[in-house]
């Protein structure tokens, strides 16, 4: 159980193109999702919080109007990378958190998709 | 601010042998979350093991157990009978079980295992 999917598993696009990567709890209902940033041979950076029906919740430092999150139901987060640019180029990664009340250990726990590698040319 | 502090960048351990990565952490709450996650080669995290702050016992699956000594904050993770497949980047991470439910993670420490 607890298995987190992201599509697509790796991307290529030119400058100045958009990108969504989708994340989907397969086998439980996710009220918060969360996306990382990483860098080669780093800790995960986490960009943003969303909670499903509301708005996410950026980090500082990291662009709302670049990194476009919508987290529309309870097993589905997408992040849009808008006007990317080579220096968007990284690894993301996603996490989902188990609805609150769920059975033991998933409660409090984040689930890891499999990340998607993103290149800007 | 909480911190997660892993002073190994690298490891390494002979098959069947037993390792210990070292994890500390800052904090002033008395009620929060500690966990292992693994990334191996693939980039998948993995929950390895996790412990809750109010539990004196330290939890273990299979053959992973942590030395969870709360005074001291420290959290380290115990391998025994290494595996090749153990090889991988470990994270140390800490969550807060009243505010907000961001982990925050350590550096990393790569564990390499020879055979």
């Amino acid at each position: 159980g607890a298995v987190v999917s992201q599509h697509p598993s790796w991307v290529i696009c030119k400058s100045g193109t958009s990108v969504k990567i989708e994340c989907r709890s397969l086998d439980f209902q996710a009220t918060t999702m969360f996306w990382y940033r990483q860098f080669p041979k780093q800790s995960l950076m986490l960009m943003a919080t969303s909670n499903e029906g509301s708005k996410a919740t950026y980090e500082q430092g990291v662009e709302k109007d670049k990194f476009l999150i919508n987290h529309a139901s309870l097993t589905l987060s997408t992040l849009t990378v808008t006007s990317a640019h080579p220096e968007d180029s990284s690894f993301y990664i996603c996490s989902a958190m188990e609805v609150a009340g769920a059975r033991w250990p998933n409660t409090d726990t984040q689930y890891f998709g499999p990340g998607t590698r993103l290149t800007v040319l | 601010a909480q911190t997660v502090t892993q002073s190994q960048p690298e490891m390494s351990v002979q098959e069947a042998e037993t390792v210990t990565l070292s994890c500390t952490y800052d904090t002033s709450e008395s009620d929060y979350y500690l966990f292992w996650y693994k990334q191996p080669p693939s980039r998948q995290m993995i929950l390895v093991i996790r412990q809750e702050a109010y539990k004196q016992q330290n939890a273990t699956e299979n053959r992973f157990s942590v030395n969870f000594q709360k005074a001291a904050k420290s959290f380290s993770l115990k391998i025994s009978d290494s595996q090749l497949g153990d090889a991988a980047m470990y994270f140390c991470a800490y969550r807060s079980a009243q505010f907000a439910d961001k982990l925050i993670f350590g550096t990393g420490t790569r564990l390499q295992v020879f055979p």
